[in-house]
């Protein structure tokens, strides 16, 4: 069974910016979407993005396209989210998850889910 | 202001039959699958119902999902105490090119 790895827990001040880590247990997560989800204290999930681990392409939310990045290091099996210009209300966990396609007995596409989750990384922006 | 809307908590004694809401619009529940995430305080989020309303290896069989129109639910039938949780529902919304989330439904065992 494929983990997602995160990195540590970050402290940052407002407008810098953090870099976040997501590492797939085993090399064949190439080729998956990886999307990241984040969490604020106490409140809902809310998706940011999401990036072609395969051919680096990305697209994300457009709350957040200026300030949040997303790159993959194929050899490593790694993926990155950075993102920048933080202010106190971007403290949050922040999870990057890999999303499956599902498909019925005949072959047609039934639509995906996010099926493996990492265990979350919580960024903390505080002066 | 979460995209699909969920009631904020919901209850009910050990055994009974628990269902959970999730309302959206034409552009997301109405025409893509809803997906339904357990959480756990302090753990990540785990998929319990995916597209076609199926249930993952591991999840128990007393989780069932049903959609209608723009709405979609889950429901827990015989709810046990290691239910208690936060629920998500989820899909993708065609219009905003995004993954839209429900607010979460926390559900607890009297």
């Amino acid at each position: 069974q494929v983990q997602l790895v995160q990195s540590g827990a970050e402290v940052k001040k407002p407008g810098a910016s953090v870099r976040v880590s997501c590492r797939a247990s085993e090399s064949n997560v190439n080729g998956y979407y990886i999307h990241w989800v984040r969490q604020a204290p106490g409140q809902g999930l809310e998706w940011m993005g999401w990036i072609n681990s395969k051919n680096g392409d990305t697209d994300s939310a457009q709350k957040f396209q200026g300030r949040v990045t997303m790159t993959r290091d194929t050899s490593s099996s790694t993926v990155y989210m950075q993102l920048s210009g933080l202010r106190s209300d971007d403290t949050a966990v922040y999870y990057c998850a890999r999303l499956y396609d599902y498909y019925d007995d005949s072959g047609s596409y039934n639509g995906g889910a996010f099926d493996i989750w990492g265990q979350g990384t919580m960024v903390t922006v505080s002066s | 202001q979460s995209v699909l809307t969920q009631p904020p908590s919901v209850s009910g004694t050990p055994g009974q039959r628990v269902t959970i809401s999730c309302s959206g619009r034409s552009s997301n529940v109405g025409i893509n699958a809803v997906i339904w995430y357990q959480q756990f305080p302090g753990t990540a989020p785990k998929l319990l119902i995916y597209p076609n309303n199926q249930r993952p290896s591991g999840v128990p069989d007393r989780f069932s999902a049903s959609k209608s129109g723009t709405s979609g639910s889950l429901a827990i039938s015989g709810v046990q105490s290691e239910d208690e949780a936060d629920y998500y529902c989820a899909a993708w919304d065609v219009s905003l090119n995004d993954w839209v989330f429900g607010g979460g439904t926390k559900l607890t065992v009297l």
